[in-house]
């Protein structure tokens, strides 16, 4: 099966920083990638899908990249909404896999 | 409006069964996968297995095979999933989620129900 991995697990940044999220593919899952937001006490909330497509009101300045076995989630300027834990998830040949998280943290 | 609504929260004793729902309303329940995901306290999430309402195909992760069942209703719009012999280590909150006009990303998330397996 399919591993994921995640870097860092915790990230200590300021309002208005830029946020770079990793997350490494075990094999190559072309683009079936995904990313959450997950806030304490809720479900999670799905950001961005397909390695790059933002999902339907989802603010702009969350971004994926990548393909493959290397992908990248951005926040281009972190909001005091933003401060959640992040997971990315693979969604290859009817398998999921999530990586282990990243928590965003108020610096 | 779109909605997955699961059974409520659900304290057991180790060796008890137990089945949980998750009722899908507002779309066409059996054309899109559902999926569950288990999330201990304090940990990340883990992915369980998907169904595929309409046929009742069914993938597990191999972590999960043998430990839990899933299945759905499609005449009720419900899937669930369901433990025959609960341990200590079951303990954690359970969401069902949909992979809704996608391919199988989960877009819609129940709200999750909360297990507490205890002596």
């Amino acid at each position: 099966d399919i591993q994921m991995t995640q870097s860092p697990s915790t990230l200590s940044a300021s309002v208005g920083d830029r946020v770079t999220i990793t997350c490494r593919a075990s094999q190559s899952i072309s683009s079936w990638l995904a990313w959450y937001q997950q806030k304490p006490g809720k479900a999670p909330k799905l950001l961005i899908y397909k390695a790059s497509s933002l999902e339907s009101g989802v603010p702009s300045r969350f971004s994926g990249s990548g393909s493959g076995t290397e992908f990248t989630l951005t926040i281009s300027s972190l909001q005091p909404d933003d401060f959640a834990t992040y997971y990315c998830q693979q969604y290859n040949s009817y398998q999921w896999t999530f990586g282990q998280g990243t928590k965003v943290e108020i610096k | 409006e779109v909605q997955l609504v699961q059974s409520g929260a659900e304290v057991k004793k180790p060796g008890e069964s137990l089945k949980i729902s998750c009722k899908g309303s507002g779309y066409s329940f059996t054309s899109y996968w559902i999926g569950w995901v288990r999330q201990m306290p304090g940990k990340g999430l883990e992915w369980m297995g998907i169904i595929y309402p309409g046929d009742s195909d069914t993938r597990y992760s191999p972590s999960f095979q043998g430990q839990v069942t899933i299945s759905a209703d499609k005449s009720i719009s419900t899937a669930y999933l369901q433990w025959s012999s609960l341990k200590a280590s079951d303990t954690a909150m359970y969401y069902c989620a949909s992979a809704l006009y996608g391919d199988l990303e989960a877009r819609y998330w129940g709200q999750g129900t909360l297990v507490t397996v205890s002596s």
